[in-house]
């Protein structure tokens, strides 16, 4: 098992470029979750999926901030236009329903606006 | 609103010494408990899972223990060592939800 797999590993960009992240859930997982990590709000929930369907997206910032989840295997975090204040570490999870095994985390993607 | 504080923020020992992170959390009302480890720079590894009808959960010299009525977790590692080093994360699920709720974590470096 490969775990999850995130990608890019590190993105900079320029303010007001779209930014796309990825993310591979382990397989056989139904939850997918996609939090942000910064250094005076700590680990943030932004959205999570059951199912490839959307539960809860009240952690999503702004207008900004879109997520898809098409398939069972594949999830997008996208972020158009990008500002200097998205700049994070931005983690993908994923959950099996009987959550006898918590949640398992990717590498997550460090994202740069400059 | 779930609430979780991890007491202290870092945490600085010597090599081989016994140690204990504390967790809280402002509602009892829990599915599990999961301690995280994270590394500068990764993401973040699992290290126990505590079911709310569980008391504690032991892997090699980590032993986390849970007392869900007074709100509060604790993360003990024996022996400590120099690749013990990492900011340790403690998370809260609420019972209903699937959210995760996060401590700031505590700092751990352990002196060679």
């Amino acid at each position: 098992d490969a775990g999850v797999i995130q990608s890019p590993r590190h993105e900079v960009t320029e303010m007001g470029q779209e930014v796309t992240l990825r993310c591979k859930p382990i397989s056989g997982h139904n939850s997918l979750f996609w939090y942000r990590q910064t250094m005076m709000r700590g680990l943030e929930l932004l959205i999570y999926f059951n199912n490839n369907v959307p539960i809860d997206d009240s952690g999503m910032p702004e207008d900004r901030f879109s997520a898809k989840m098409p398939n069972a295997s594949f999830s997008t975090l996208k972020i158009q236009p990008s500002e200097p204040r998205d700049s994070a570490v931005y983690f993908c999870a994923s959950s099996a329903g009987t959550d006898l095994y918590g949640y398992t985390f990717g590498s997550g993607t460090r994202l740069t606006v400059v | 609103k779930q609430e979780v504080t991890q007491i202290p923020a870092a945490l600085s020992v010597p090599e081989g010494e016994n140690l204990v992170l504390n967790c809280s959390f402002t509602d009892s009302a829990i599915y599990n408990l999961q301690w995280f480890r994270q590394d500068p720079g990764k993401g973040l590894t699992s290290l126990l899972l505590i079911q709310s009808s569980q008391r504690e959960q032991t892997s090699g010299r980590l032993n986390a223990s849970l007392d869900k009525s007074s709100g509060r977790s604790t993360l003990y590692i024996a022996a400590s060592q120099p690749g013990d080093s990492a900011t340790y994360l403690c998370a809260v699920r609420g019972a209903g939800s699937y959210q995760l709720t996060f401590g700031k974590g505590t700092k751990l470096s352990v002196i060679p």
